[in-house]
């Protein structure tokens, strides 16, 4: 059972466009979202997050738009830059103040940035 | 800071033999995590620590065993690999507290593990 899924195992996006990465989640008791970037023979690394009291969260080009009674979060990229093709994880838990804060993964989308 | 560190970075292994994954954080960390990571896949959760001397299982712990002797080492033993092992894992570190409201795990930089 995929309780994190992310349909679309890749995207192709031009240089300076938006790049819309999107997840999807079935667990009512995700309370914690985040974003990991993955270079190849890397670990991957913290993008954004954003807590369910909220429906966005900024930090500088990106964006992650939560709708809860969808249950469906994206990742906004803009404008896109070559440095940003990677593969993108999305990642939740529940009881995030208290908890071990077990992440569950989507599947990941490879984002090519064309020039 | 070194981050998470992990060693070997690539280990062929034969059906049968056990080998141990490093892991080691310098940043003071109580939770530390083991995760693997198959092909087109996304990461689970193998198992985790709150901190020294204390350990629980995650998603997929069956065929691994962990131990937590100090806040810094976190190693990952497997006894009789398995063809089903091969994979991909990853060591991530958190801190206790809530330092932020993005609070997030570190990760390290992987270890390929190959069985035939």
């Amino acid at each position: 059972d995929q309780q994190v899924k992310q349909n679309s195992p890749s995207l192709s996006v031009q240089e300076g466009r938006i790049s819309i990465l999107n997840c999807d989640y079935t667990n009512s008791m995700f309370d914690y979202f985040l974003w990991y970037k993955k270079y190849p023979a890397e670990g991957p690394t913290f993008l954004i997050s954003i807590s369910s009291i909220k429906d966005k969260n900024e930090d500088g080009r990106f964006t992650v738009f939560l709708n809860k009674s969808a249950k469906h979060l994206s990742l906004h990229i803009v404008p896109s830059q070559p440095g940003d093709s990677a593969v993108y994880f999305c990642a939740a838990s529940d009881n995030i103040i208290q908890g071990a804060q077990k992440l569950v993964f989507g599947q990941g989308t490879r984002l090519t940035i064309n020039p | 800071n070194a981050g998470v560190t992990q060693t070997p970075k690539f280990r062929i292994l034969k059906i049968g033999q056990s080998m141990t994954l490093q892991c080691t954080q310098d940043m003071n960390h109580n939770y530390m995590y083991w995760y693997r990571q198959d092909p087109g896949m996304g990461l689970k959760l193998i198992y985790y620590s709150v901190g020294a001397g204390i350990t629980d299982k995650g998603e997929v712990p069956n065929g691994y065993n962990v131990s937590r002797s100090t806040t810094e080492d976190f190693p990952l033993r497997l006894e009789l690999a398995a063809p089903s092992q091969t994979s991909v894992y990853f060591c991530a570190s958190r801190d206790l507290f809530l330092r932020s409201s993005q609070e997030t795990q570190y990760f390290g930089p992987g270890t390929r593990l190959l069985v035939l």
